[in-house]
C-alpha cells in the first residue's frame, strides 16, 4: 500500500510562477524525499529531509517537512516548461534495510 | 559514470509466458531495488538485493523473483505472465550498504515497459 498521500494530484500552472505540492504519510520515518519523473522515464532524486530537519534548500527547490503532522511540501519557484513532470514524496521506512516507499505523485504541468 | 541500466527497454509477451528483465547497476553500488508501476497502484516495491542477499520483499505473489549476481548486476523474472503485470519495472541503485536509513538516495534505470497481451 502506498506510505504517502500527495496533494494535488494535478496541477497546472504557467511559466514564472510557484508550484507547491504537498505530502503526507502514515507512520514514523528516517527521512523523506521527493522525486521527478519525466513520463514514462525513470525518476531522479531531487532532495533529502531527514526527521530531525524542518527545512531544506536546493537551488529552485524547497522542501519543508513536519514530523508531528506526518507531512511534508514541495515548493519550486519561478516555474519552468522543464519542471513538467511528476513528482513523488518517498519515505524510508526504518525496517532496518533500505526500503522507500512512494507516494500518489503529483502531475505538474507548467505552460509557456 | 555510467548510471543504471536497464533492458530491454520495451517488451511485449503474451499471458503465461514468463520474462527476464536485467539491471545494470551504478558501479560500486551493491544496493539493487526493483520497482513496479502502474497506472492503478503506483509505484510498489518489489524487492531489494545487497551481496547476491535478498534483504527485503514486498507484497507481491511468488511468481516475482530476482537475484543478484556477485557483480551487483541483478535480474528480476516474472513468471506465468498475466494482463495484470502490464507495468514499468524500475530498477535502482543505492551506495547504501548495511543499515544505513540516513542515506537513502536511489539511481533508477530508465525502466523496462512490458506489455502482456
Amino acid at each position: 500500500s502506498q506510505q504517502g498521500e500527495e496533494d494535488p494530484q494535478a496541477l497546472s500552472i504557467q511559466e514564472g510562477e510557484n508550484a507547491t505540492m504537498n505530502c503526507s504519510y502514515k507512520t514514523s520515518i528516517n527521512n523523506l524525499q521527493w522525486y521527478r519523473q519525466n513520463s514514462g522515464r525513470g525518476l531522479v532524486h531531487l532532495i533529502l529531509i531527514r526527521s530531525n530537519e524542518r527545512e531544506k534548500h536546493s537551488g529552485r527547490l524547497r522542501v519543508t517537512l513536519d514530523t508531528s503532522k506526518k507531512s511534508s511540501s514541495l515548493l519550486i519557484t519561478a516555474s519552468r516548461a522543464a519542471d513538467t513532470a511528476s513528482y513523488f514524496c518517498a519515505t524510508v521506512i526504518n525496517t532496518g534495510f533500505q526500503k522507500l516507499v512512494f507516494g500518489t505523485g503529483t502531475r505538474l504541468l507548467v505552460s509557456p | 559514470k555510467a548510471g543504471v541500466t536497464q533492458t530491454p527497454r520495451y517488451l511485449i509477451k503474451t499471458r503465461g509466458q514468463q520474462v527476464t528483465l536485467s539491471c545494470s547497476p551504478i558501479s560500486g553500488h551493491r544496493s539493487v531495488s526493483w520497482y513496479q508501476q502502474t497506472p492503478g497502484q503506483g509505484l510498489q516495491f518489489l524487492f531489494e538485493y545487497f551481496s547476491e542477499t535478498q534483504r527485503n520483499k514486498g507484497n507481491f505473489p511468488g511468481r516475482f523473483s530476482g537475484r543478484q549476481f556477485s557483480n551487483s548486476r541483478s535480474e528480476m523474472n516474472v513468471s506465468t505472465l498475466e494482463l495484470g503485470d502490464s507495468a514499468l519495472y524500475l530498477c535502482a541503485s543505492s551506495s547504501a550498504g548495511g543499515v544505513q536509513p540516513n542515506t537513502g538516495e536511489l539511481f533508477f534505470g530508465e525502466g523496462s515497459r512490458l506489455t502482456v497481451l
